[in-house]
């Protein structure tokens, strides 16, 4: 069983639209991390957060540490928003090593 | 600053052979990990390190070897390759201490094929 489990697995939204991407965990976690891997391959961070919400331009992550939920939100997608984004998780007492989910492929049509 | 440096970005290799990964930082970063990432699959840690000097396993270390002589550097060896060594690899790096967490930085990848 995969402690980071992320919904859904493939998304497509046109242009305009408002995504949200999921993320559950398992495990008592220190932080929260979103990352975007670009279709050549790279990954950078976009978020680490431990609680409440962080918003930078058109991207919202929220977290409820009671639920050990996560929600990374595009507001007004655009197709270089299409990326796999990767939710990934901090445990307690763990150094900064990271557990991953497998990804959410978005695709934004125009 | 260059970031995360890796090479090769790609390499094809027959079984048996081995080869070294390259991987540089020049944050002053004193952790630093190597990843594989395999289709459909969440990344997953091959081995890390705390400092130079100092590197312990991670969740799939089988096959593979590391060294850390100074900061800036963190190969990964490739004994006797095997097609599940098919994969890409990523080295990222973090300034983190024992009990603190970071974002990490990612090098661009190398993609590994074992024929």
């Amino acid at each position: 069983k995969n402690e980071v489990e992320q919904s859904p697995q493939n998304l497509t939204a046109q242009e305009g639209e408002f995504i949200t991407i999921n993320c559950s965990y398992s495990v008592g976690i220190s932080a929260l991390h979103w990352l975007q891997q670009h279709p050549g391959g790279g990954i950078v961070s976009l978020f680490m957060l431990s609680s409440g919400k962080k918003k930078h331009g058109r991207l919202i992550a929220t977290i409820n540490i009671q639920e050990k939920h996560s929600s990374l939100h595009i507001t007004a997608s655009h197709p270089r928003d299409s990326a796999v984004y990767i939710c990934a998780v901090t445990p307690h007492l763990a150094g900064n090593q990271f557990y991953f989910g497998t990804g959410t492929s978005l695709t934004v049509i125009p | 600053n260059a970031g995360v440096t890796q090479t090769p970005k790609f390499r094809i290799l027959k079984i048996g052979q081995s080869m070294t990964l390259q991987c540089a930082q020049d944050m002053n970063h004193n952790y630093m990990y190597w990843y594989r990432q395999d289709p459909g699959m969440g990344l997953k840690l091959i081995y890390y390190s705390v400092g130079a000097g100092i590197t312990d396993k991670g969740e799939v270390p089988n096959g593979y070897n590391v060294s850390r002589s100074t900061t800036e550097d963190f190969p990964l060896r490739l004994e006797l390759a095997a097609p599940s060594q098919t994969s890409v690899y990523f080295c990222a790096s973090s300034y983190s201490g024992q009990y603190s967490t970071d974002t990490q930085y990612f090098g661009p990848g190398t993609r590994l094929t074992v024929l």
